[in-house]
């Protein structure tokens, strides 16, 4: 079967870095995208990475190792306002995508 | 408008009865999506539309239906709601036929929380 897996909930601190991780195992692989989804509100587009590599927007980076089935999200300089969920959702062979359950992010002052 | 709308915000429905969520964007976008997101899980696709006049099963569609009659709209209806059914419910688009990377990231509405009693 298809599998997103990501770690429940993280901790970190304001002005901190954090990394959120995710493998994965699909049908195919036409993409890996990263959303981010604030309490009670719609998930929003975060990055995408299709080749290997690392991919910079600002304070968030997102890196893809398609032969490790693995990606990461880093968030620098972390803000009280990056406290979300983080979705890490990868589209497979039929343009389908497979969502990972989230990562809770908490970040402490 | 700008994006996506979905009507209604919140739903509480009782077993039995026949529901139908609205979705509607004004991007001209070709693909939509309907996606149900529950505690612990990540989100599902329920059902979708590559283009207007066509769509298909996802995840879990069981229970659901969905028209995709114009561009802009695609209803989901809950012929006759069951508890299960309980959940948040997420409209999405993409732009899949403008092609290239990233063509086919998905926007979301702000969603529909729907009880069934």
């Amino acid at each position: 079967g298809q599998n997103i897996d990501q770690p429940t909930e993280m901790t970190a601190t304001e002005g901190a870095i954090v990394q959120i991780n995710c493998t994965y195992q699909t049908s195919g692989f036409n993409g890996l995208f990263w959303y981010q989804q604030h309490a009670g509100e719609a998930p929003t587009f975060l990055s995408y990475n299709v080749l290997d590599g690392l991919e910079e927007k600002g304070r968030f980076s997102s890196f893809l190792s398609r032969s490790k089935g693995y990606s990461y999200l880093l968030l620098k300089e972390l803000q009280m306002k990056d406290s979300a969920s983080y979705l890490c959702a990868v589209m497979d062979s039929n343009y389908q995508l497979i969502w990972g359950a989230g990562t809770k992010l908490i970040i402490k002052p | 408008i700008a994006g996506i709308t979905q009507a209604p915000t919140s739903q509480i429905l009782a077993a039995g009865r026949r529901m139908t969520l609205r979705c509607t964007q004004d991007m001209r976008h070709n693909a939509m999506y309907w996606y149900r997101q529950d505690l612990g899980l990540g989100l599902r696709l329920i059902h979708y539309s590559n283009t207007a006049g066509t769509t298909g099963k996802g995840e879990v569609p069981d229970g659901y239906s969905v028209s995709r009659a114009n561009t802009d709209d695609f209803p989901l209806t809950l012929a006759s709601a069951v508890p299960s059914q309980t959940s948040v419910y997420f409209c999405a688009s993409s732009d899949s036929a403008a092609g290239g990377p990233g063509s086919d990231t998905q926007y979301f509405g702000p969603g529909t929380r729907l009880t069934v009693l």
